[in-house]
């Protein structure tokens, strides 16, 4: 069964750092890729995905992510984080034609201190 | 964006009773529903999926005659635990998938049940 890994359950920044979410899969299929943000208190919000084309996808409010087949990753990125970036970070994978569901990873839970 | 809506956001009830919470796609229509189950500090669990007019697809662990689901039209979908124990207590998340955008859920704001 395909899973979806998130190593880092807690993370926390200064304002301004960089900030790099590890997100692994376990299939080598074609997947899509998501990663989804929950505000304190807010629902599930989607950053960004990536169906196909530029493996290289950029979201909204800073976020990118990069899809790197060989190491079935597609890691999260921000240059620079902010306060508000304050929230928990989920990475999901759909695989193509497998019933098209979507896996969740454990989530990260990222805190920026001011 | 596309905006997903549940009613109610929180339920107490008694154990014994049914609670049914209802999952509405506002500004579209979702070819397919889901419903998640979120315990704390864990990530979302799916429970179901379905498909309008036809009949949900239940996960493996979950009991289709305790977790009624309903798939009523392209914007509307219920979730009705029947004779709720302790154990349900839960936050319980639909989402709805169109096909705009290419195949994406959007994701409702949560119902969190306390059974007592």
């Amino acid at each position: 069964a395909q899973s979806v890994s998130q190593h880092n359950h807690h993370v926390i920044l200064s304002e301004a750092a960089s900030l790099e979410l590890g997100c692994n899969y376990s299939y080598g299929g074609t997947v899509n890729l998501f990663w989804y943000v929950q505000y304190p208190g807010q629902h599930l919000q989607l950053l960004l995905k990536y169906f196909s084309g530029d493996p290289l996808v950029k979201g909204i409010k800073g976020f990118e992510a990069e899809f790197i087949k060989s190491k079935f990753s597609f890691n999260l990125r921000k240059p620079s984080v902010q306060w508000s970036d304050t929230a928990e970070y989920f990475c999901a994978v759909i695989l193509t034609g497998g019933g098209n569901k979507l896996t969740f990873g454990t989530g990260t839970q990222l805190k920026v201190e001011l | 964006g596309a905006v997903v809506s549940q009613h109610p956001s929180r339920v107490i009830c008694k154990s014994g009773t049914s609670v049914k919470i209802e999952c509405r796609s506002l500004d579209f229509q979702a070819t397919t529903m889901f419903w998640y189950r979120q315990f704390p500090k864990q990530s979302l669990m799916l429970m179901a999926t379905s498909n309008e007019g036809s009949k949900a697809t239940y996960e493996q662990g979950v009991e289709k005659d305790k977790f009624l689901i309903n798939h009523a039209s392209l914007t509307l979908s219920t979730l009705t635990v029947t004779s709720a124990h302790p154990e349900d207590s839960s936050f319980y998340i639909c989402s709805a998938r169109t096909h705009l955008g290419g195949e994406t859920q959007y994701f409702g704001p949560g119902t969190r049940l306390l059974v007592l």
